[in-house]
């Protein structure tokens, strides 16, 4: 079992829509939990940072931890075109990332 | 554009080569990330250097090294390549050692083993 799970979708939504994209984990000892966006042919690109269970909003984005459930979840409001991308969660304990499979969004028009 | 360059941007080889990977991390950045990424294993971490030293190790094959220069430029070689080598390896740079700083991409350098 990997330690970081992540439906890789595809999700396709129409512009406007609220995107749900989620992370379940299994080591406890992940501390900080962050959401990365990546273009295509492009590196990946912070989007949300977040080390405490609860909401943080950004935004249109909002980034959900549950340490109790090990869940995490970044919500896309008014989605548009150009949030056409894979979104990878990702988590730190000592120094190491530890990436989701990402999960590839097509907002269409 | 994050700061980060990685060169060369495509590379082909054969498999039993030995390939290098260069990264230049964002000026003022210590620590240096190596991740390959492809389709079945996604991005996996393989190795850091801070300050010119290893720190942390992934899931790094024998046959891959990496170096950090005193420039803080960082190389990634690959040898003995096998098809399964084929990927895009990503370097990240960040301002200090532990890992909850925030790491910056690069554009990645997309191998192809033949």
């Amino acid at each position: 079992q990997k330690e970081v799970e992540q439906d890789p979708g595809p999700l396709s939504v129409p512009e406007g829509a609220i995107v749900s994209l989620n992370c379940t984990y299994s080591n406890s000892a992940f501390q900080y939990f962050m959401w990365y966006r990546q273009y295509s042919r492009k590196g990946p690109e912070l989007l949300m940072y977040t080390y405490s269970s609860g909401n943080k909003e950004d935004g249109r984005f909002t980034a959900q931890v549950d340490k109790s459930s090990k869940y995490i979840s970044l919500f896309i409001r008014d989605s548009q075109p150009s949030d056409s991308a894979t979104y990878l969660c990702a988590m730190t304990s000592y120094g190491k990332l530890t990436f989701g499979q990402g999960t590839i969004l097509t907002v269409h028009p | 554009d994050s700061g980060v360059t990685q060169t060369p941007k495509h590379l082909i080889t054969a498999t039993g080569q030995r390939v290098t990977l260069r990264c230049s991390p964002r000026s003022g950045d210590l620590s240096v990330y190596w991740y390959q990424q492809s389709l079945d294993q996604g991005l996996q971490f393989l190795i850091q250097y801070y300050n010119g030293e290893e720190r942390a190790k992934g899931n790094i094959l024998e046959r891959f090294s990496a170096q950090q220069f005193p420039d803080l430029h960082s190389e990634l070689n690959l040898s003995s390549l096998e098809l399964g080598d084929s990927a895009l390896y990503f370097c990240a740079s960040s301002l200090a050692l532990v890992g909850t700083d925030t790491q910056y991409f690069g554009p990645g350098t997309r191998l192809t083993v033949l």
